[in-house]
């Protein structure tokens, strides 16, 4: 089936630090892959996607490219603010009949300090 | 605001009572999804329905169900609740019917405390 594995958190930086957060995933066939962000008390809010190999997504300076010979889609960000704290979620789409769903992966608490 | 409407925000009920959760979708979408959100087993697909119809089946529980009446609003009943159903249970909606260029717009969720 399909899985999603993301690096354990929470990962805590200071401000301007380089982020990366890990992302890796099983499916068959070519899935669209997805960053959503959560921040406290809310819902799901679509960071960024790519719906095929090499595709870059990128979105308010975060940026993840789909490598399909790795498996993989790493969300980055060059200078991470404290406004960036939240739990930041890779998510797969597979068109897989039958199981037509988002595969989330665990989610990564990051946490900024000034 | 992602336009996803859900109530209540917050549930607070007993072991063996029904719920029911609502969920009111985005202008112009016709999908409706279900997910719970738990410590332990995260963020699972629980169903969508599109247009009324049920689309895709996750790890819903046989003690659940839902339905998308002609409005596209939804509800998720939950019946015979254990401690372990405490969770948040968020919506989210898309404009068709599920797909890798669809993204989904999710609600604030409702947060559901069995005692």
């Amino acid at each position: 089936g399909n899985s999603v594995t993301q690096m354990e958190g929470p990962v805590t930086l200071s401000e301007e630090a380089f982020l990366t957060i890990n992302c890796t995933y099983t499916a068959t066939g070519y899935p669209s892959l997805f960053w959503y962000v959560q921040y406290p008390g809310e819902g799901l809010q679509l960071l960024l996607k790519a719906t095929k190999a090499d595709d870059k997504g990128s979105n308010k300076g975060f940026e993840a490219t789909y490598r399909k010979e790795t498996t993989s889609f790493h969300l980055e960000k060059g200078s991470v603010q404290v406004s960036d704290s939240a739990v930041y979620f890779c998510a797969l789409w597979s068109g897989d009949t039958g199981r037509r769903a988002l595969t989330f992966g665990s989610g990564t608490r990051l946490q900024v300090q000034p | 605001d992602s336009g996803v409407t859900q109530t209540p925000k917050h549930l607070i009920t007993a072991t063996g009572q029904r719920v029911t959760l609502r969920c009111s979708p985005r202008s112009g979408d016709l999908s409706v999804y279900w997910y719970q959100q738990s410590l332990d087993q995260g963020l699972q697909f629980l169903i969508q329905y599109y247009n009324g119809e049920e689309r895709a089946k996750g790890n819903i529980l046989e003690r659940f169900s839902a339905q998308q009446f002609p409005d596209l609003h939804s509800e998720l009943n939950l019946s015979s609740l254990e401690l372990g159903d405490s969770a948040l249970y968020f919506c989210a909606s898309s404009v068709g019917g599920g797909g890798g260029n669809q993204p989904q717009h999710f609600g604030d969720g409702t947060r559901l405390s069995i005692l």
